[in-house]
């Protein structure tokens, strides 16, 4: 079935470090595919979205590109602060799934960030 | 501006006793759902409600019923909590004019003694 893959963490990084947070997906048809950010006590935030192959999300310097070829959905910063500090779930969307319901999403399991000063 | 708002926000139970979580949203969205959110597992699909009307199951449903009040409001009733149930509960909605991307309530953290 549909599911996301992310990189288990934790990952610990010192501010103005690079990050790469993994995610690949399996999927029957063309989802679209988004990353969703927890921040400490604190419901998912959604952080970028793209719809189709090629394109690519951002905000707040996080970008992510969709890769049709290698489905893949992978989570970039250049330099990360200490208010980056979160959780980041990986989800994809927009498919027939539990019973038939195309807005339903499937998360990955989520990848907790801490950012040291 | 509130988006989605659920209520309580803290809850502890005893074992066998009933409640229900209350979610409502300003957004005007079709769809709303409900997620509990467990260490170790992410986030798992309780019930969802595609439209005003209906309601269906999710990975996780055995324990709990939905109903959709309204095109605003999605409540959870546990009728008969247990300790499994101990956990934090998300509620959500979303449309296709927002590219069903989801907004999130910030949540109702119940713990069942």
């Amino acid at each position: 079935g549909d599911s996301v893959t992310q990189m288990e963490g934790p990952v610990t990084l010192s501010e103005e470090a690079f990050l790469t947070i993994n995610c690949t997906y399996t999927a029957t048809g063309y989802p679209s595919l988004f990353w969703y950010v927890q921040y400490p006590g604190e419901g998912l935030q959604l952080l970028l979205k793209a719809t189709k192959a090629d394109d690519k999300g951002s905000n707040k310097g996080f970008e992510a590109t969709y890769r049709k070829e290698t489905t893949s959905f992978h989570l970039e910063k250049g330099s990360v602060q200490v208010s980056d500090s979160a959780v980041y779930f990986c989800a994809l969307g927009g498919l027939m799934n539990y019973g038939g319901s195309q807005g339903n999403l499937i998360f990955g399991k989520g990848t907790k960030l801490s950012v040291k000063p | 501006n509130a988006g989605v708002t659920q209520t309580p926000k803290f809850q502890v139970l005893k074992t066998g006793q009933s409640m229900t979580l209350q979610c409502a949203q300003d957004m005007n969205h079709n769809s709303m759902y409900w997620y509990r959110q467990d260490p170790g597992m992410g986030l798992r699909l309780i019930y969802y409600s595609a439209s005003e009307g209906t309601t269906d199951k999710g990975e996780v449903p055995n324990g709990y019923n939905v109903s959709r009040l309204n095109k605003r409001e999605f409540s959870l009733r546990l009728e008969s909590a247990a300790p499994s149930q101990t956990s934090v509960y998300f509620c959500a909605s979303s449309d296709v004019r927002a590219g069903y991307g989801y907004t999130f309530g910030s949540g109702t953290r119940l713990t069942v003694v």
